[in-house]
């Protein structure tokens, strides 16, 4: 079966401008979760949705925004891009169920790797 | 709240012999998940291995194992005869009581390179 899809892999934006990464789950999936990483700060939480509902949210301001379709699609958006959001994004596609069980294995995309100028 | 600490920011091993990389977590939740995650330089992070904290009998995957020590809340990552291409990041992580990936948290990862 098809894994997560990031788009795009690459992406070069100047500073002030906005941005929106795509991620496409696994088929079945209904969460889908982001995360930033950096050199710096390592591997930071930045919000998870479920069924097109935004369940937990990070540490990280408004700028940075997300949304889930009904097929389970998530988009991130970052506004006024400041060099600092230079990053990998991640995204992780899984079941979404409750519990510490094997079942909420997540799988991970490439990410998108975003270079702020 | 809960913490991972990856004390080792680099190993080196020789190819097919056995590594283990380091993990130690603090939370205070009676029940928790612990994951590790390979990441190449390609940016993926691919599942190894899951220990859940009531499970009795340590983790393993083919060549991973996972050393769980719950008194000593340490969750070592062990690979068996290493491959060239083991080498990569590797990233150990804790989910909370209520599961998912809401809040995960992951540690500052190790950077492994396999020597031919």
């Amino acid at each position: 079966k098809a894994g997560v899809t990031q788009t795009p892999r690459y992406l070069i934006k100047t500073r002030g401008q906005q941005v929106t990464l795509s991620c496409s789950p696994i088929s079945g999936h209904r969460s889908v979760s982001w995360y930033q990483q950096t050199p710096g700060q390592g591997l930071q939480f930045l919000f998870e949705y479920f069924s097109e509902t935004q369940r937990n949210k990070g540490n990280f301001p408004g700028r940075f925004s997300g949304r889930q379709f009904s097929n389970s699609r998530s988009e991130m958006n970052v506004s006024t891009l400041e060099l600092g959001d230079s990053a990998l994004y991640l995204c992780a596609s899984s079941l979404g169920g409750g519990g510490t069980g094997v079942n909420t294995e997540a799988f991970f995309g490439q990410g998108t790797r975003l270079t702020v100028v | 709240a809960q913490k991972i600490t990856q004390t080792q920011p680099g190993m080196f091993v020789q190819e097919k012999e056995a590594v283990t990389l380091d993990c130690t977590y603090d939370t205070s939740d009676p029940s928790y998940g612990l994951f590790w995650y390979k990441q190449p330089s390609s940016g993926e992070m691919i599942f190894l291995i899951y220990q859940g904290s009531y499970d009795q009998q340590n983790a393993t995957e083919g060549r991973y194992s996972l050393n769980f020590q719950k008194a000593r809340k340490s969750a070592n990552l062990v690979i068996s005869a290493s491959q060239l291409g083991d080498s990569a990041m590797y990233f150990c992580a804790i989910i909370p009581p209520s599961g998912g990936y809401q809040k995960v948290t992951f540690g500052t990862g190790t950077k492994l390179q396999v020597i031919p």
